[in-house]
């Protein structure tokens, strides 16, 4: 079946340093990948997604680059600010063709930045 | 619009009670969901609605009822509930199957 691992943390990093959250999934074919974040007392928010190898999503300055031979999707960001504090998960959906309801997430990732 | 509604807020009931978790969005999205969020843990997907119709049930037990009354609204029944099913319950929505989830804020959910 499909699975997502990620890092679990919690990750705590001073404003401005880099951050990478690590993401590996295991799936059939070609899946389309996701990372969400959660906000305190939020619901989930779409980051950045991808839906094909070597394809590159960003948003907000992160980015992630959907690599088919590791099968990974890390998350980077270059210069983190406090506001960034939050669960980040990382997701996939397979494409069995037509419609698919059913996102993969993994356990999550609780990031705080200090300033 | 890009918004996900959710009400209420917040829901504190009896496990005698019989209460209602609604949602709506205006974004013409034909899919939508109900997901339950323990904390520290990712949401679980308990149904999907596609055009109106119920297309996932995940084995949710039948204390938990949804209700899809039009394409922009989404309802969940709730009655005869455990402690244990105190959680936050969200909603989405997604331009049909693409996994692009547009998500409410939730309706945390306490049972005494």
């Amino acid at each position: 079946g499909n699975s997502v691992t990620q890092m679990e943390g919690p990750v705590t990093l001073s404003e401005e340093a880099f951050l990478t959250i690590n993401c590996t999934y295991t799936a059939t074919g070609y899946p389309s990948l996701f990372w969400y974040v959660q906000y305190p007392g939020e619901g989930l928010q779409l980051l950045l997604k991808a839906t094909k190898a070597d394809d590159k999503g960003s948003n907000k300055g992160f980015e992630a680059t959907y690599r088919k031979e590791t099968t990974s999707f890390h998350l980077e960001k270059g210069s983190v600010q406090v506001s960034d504090s939050a669960v980040y998960f990382c997701a996939l959906t397979p494409n069995s063709g037509g419609s698919n309801y059913k996102l993969t997430f993994g356990k999550g990732t609780l990031l705080t930045v200090n300033p | 619009d890009t918004e996900v509604t959710q009400t209420p807020k917040h829901l504190v009931m009896g496990m005698t009670n019989k209460k209602s978790l609604k949602c709506e969005q205006h974004m013409g999205h034909r899919a939508m969901y109900w997901y339950k969020q323990k904390a520290k843990k990712p949401p679980e997907l308990m149904f999907v609605y596609s055009y109106e119709k119920l297309s996932i049930n995940e084995s949710v037990p039948s204390r938990f009822s949804p209700e899809c009354p039009n394409s922009s609204l989404l309802n969940l029944h709730l009655h005869a509930l455990q402690p244990e099913d105190s959680a936050l319950y969200l909603c989405a929505s997604s331009p049909r199957g693409v996994g692009e989830l547009f998500f409410g804020e939730g309706s945390r959910l306490t049972v005494l």
